[in-house]
């Protein structure tokens, strides 16, 4: 079975802090992505990469950057926390575009 | 763009019972549907994987049907269990871009 990684569970940061959160995938997929959920929001697509050093913003970039240097590694930046980015951070990763989702356990970021 | 919305909200039912979640989709130009669970402050497992080619997929005691033509797709829990408890998603790949969700499902297996 494919894992997708994700190195936190909580994490709690203070307002203007510069955040990663950090998501590795096993089983060499090309795709990996970022999003976030909120309660009465759903699941919102922040960033997602097709391949290494490639990426692409989703509905909501704004306050966020990713990197993905190695093929089973794809990061999520917040460049400076602010309060309205407390949530739950999902990371999936698919095989290639048709494929299905594999998603990590989640990290529950709360800025302060 | 793709809206997915599913139906009911929530569901309470009784242990042993037998029931199907809906999802309906605007767009049938899709890739696949994909099922998926959610547990409370836990990530996404997925359950099914239906291709568009496909009209059904089944395993254990879950069944997915999809029809592609009328933008509809059921999940079909057999002999529900309490364990069974959490959220079920359904998503929708449409366009190479994202995964279109819907809000989801809260079921609840009363022992």
């Amino acid at each position: 079975d494919v894992k997708v990684t994700q190195s936190s569970r909580y994490l709690v940061k203070r307002t203007g802090e510069k955040v990663f959160l950090e998501c590795v995938q096993d089983m060499d997929h090309e795709n990996m992505f970022w999003y976030r959920q909120d309660p009465g929001l759903g699941l919102r697509l922040i960033y997602f990469s097709y391949d290494v050093k490639m990426k692409e913003k989703g509905d909501i970039p704004e306050g966020y950057s990713v990197s993905r240097e190695k093929k089973e590694r794809f990061s999520l930046i917040l460049e400076s926390a602010s309060t309205n980015q407390t949530s739950m951070y999902l990371c999936a990763s698919s095989f290639r575009t048709g494929y299905g989702y594999t998603f990590g356990s989640g990290t529950r970021l709360t800025v302060v | 763009k793709q809206e997915v919305t599913q139906i009911p909200a929530a569901l309470s039912v009784p242990e042993g019972e037998n029931l199907v979640l809906n999802c309906s989709f605007t767009d049938s130009a899709i890739y696949n549907l994909q099922w998926f669970r959610q547990d409370p402050g836990k990530g996404l497992t997925s359950l099914l994987l239906i291709q568009s080619s496909q009209r059904e997929q089944t395993s254990g005691r879950l069944n997915a049907s999809l029809d592609k033509s009328s933008g509809r797709s059921t999940l079909y829990i057999a002999a529900s269990q309490p364990g069974d408890s959490a959220t079920y998603l359904c998503a929708v790949k449409s366009g190479a871009n994202n995964l279109f969700f819907g809000t989801g499902t809260r079921l609840t297996v009363i022992p």
